[in-house]
């Protein structure tokens, strides 16, 4: 079946420092692949998507590459800000298991003044 | 723009009572999703729905049933509450089945 792994955290870091956090998958088909990110109190929002092998998905300052040979989907970001602070969730929607999308643990970050 | 709105936002159930969680939305979405999040885990599917009329079992659904009469409502139904189902659950809704579009949450917590 389908999964999802990406770092534990939680992850700690200083304004203006850079972010990467680690995202591997799994999957039978071809899948598309996403970043939610959930800030607190809130529900999941889709940060970044890519829908086939070498897209890059990009959005406040965020970026990841759809890497087929390493089936890994990395989340960077150059300069966080302490309003990044938040859960970041990947995650990975096979058509051929009817675009259910399987999601990864979380990485909780906290980015400090 | 309202997208997915969840009632209530927070609820206590006593072991074996039933409730319904209520979800909808107005974007003219056909698929729509229950999960639920357990403190520190990602989201597991419970249910979900391609169209009116039509529902589907995901990675979780003991315990719970679902039904999907308009394109824009998808309440989830808990039967005889149990401790395990305390957690955070979130309704989504999708126009293609691939981006999806999630609700605030709600916490229940049952004693």
């Amino acid at each position: 079946g389908n999964s999802v792994t990406q770092m534990e955290g939680p992850v700690t870091l200083s304004e203006e420092a850079f972010l990467t956090i680690n995202c591997t998958y799994t999957a039978t088909g071809y899948p598309s692949l996403f970043w939610y990110v959930q800030y607190p109190g809130e529900g999941l929002q889709l940060l970044l998507k890519a829908t086939k092998a070498d897209d890059k998905g990009s959005n406040k300052g965020f970026e990841a590459t759809y890497r087929k040979e390493t089936t890994s989907f990395h989340l960077e970001k150059g300069s966080v800000q302490v309003s990044d602070s938040a859960v970041y969730f990947c995650a990975l929607s096979d058509r051929a298991a009817g675009n259910k999308l399987t999601f990864g643990g979380g990485t909780r970050v906290l980015v400090k003044p | 723009n309202a997208g997915v709105t969840q009632t209530p936002k927070f609820r206590i159930l006593k072991i074996g009572q039933s409730m319904t969680l209520q979800c909808a939305q107005d974007m003219n979405h056909n698929y729509m999703y229950w999960y639920r999040q357990d403190p520190g885990m990602g989201l597991k599917l419970i249910y979900y729905s391609v169209g009116a009329g039509i529902t589907d079992k995901g990675e979780v659904p003991n315990g719970y049933n679902v039904s999907r009469s308009t394109t824009e409502d998808f309440p989830l139904r808990l039967e005889l509450a149990a401790p395990s189902q305390t957690s955070v659950y979130f309704c989504a809704s999708s126009s293609t089945g691939e981006t999806q579009y999630f609700g605030p949450g709600t916490r229940l917590l049952v004693l």
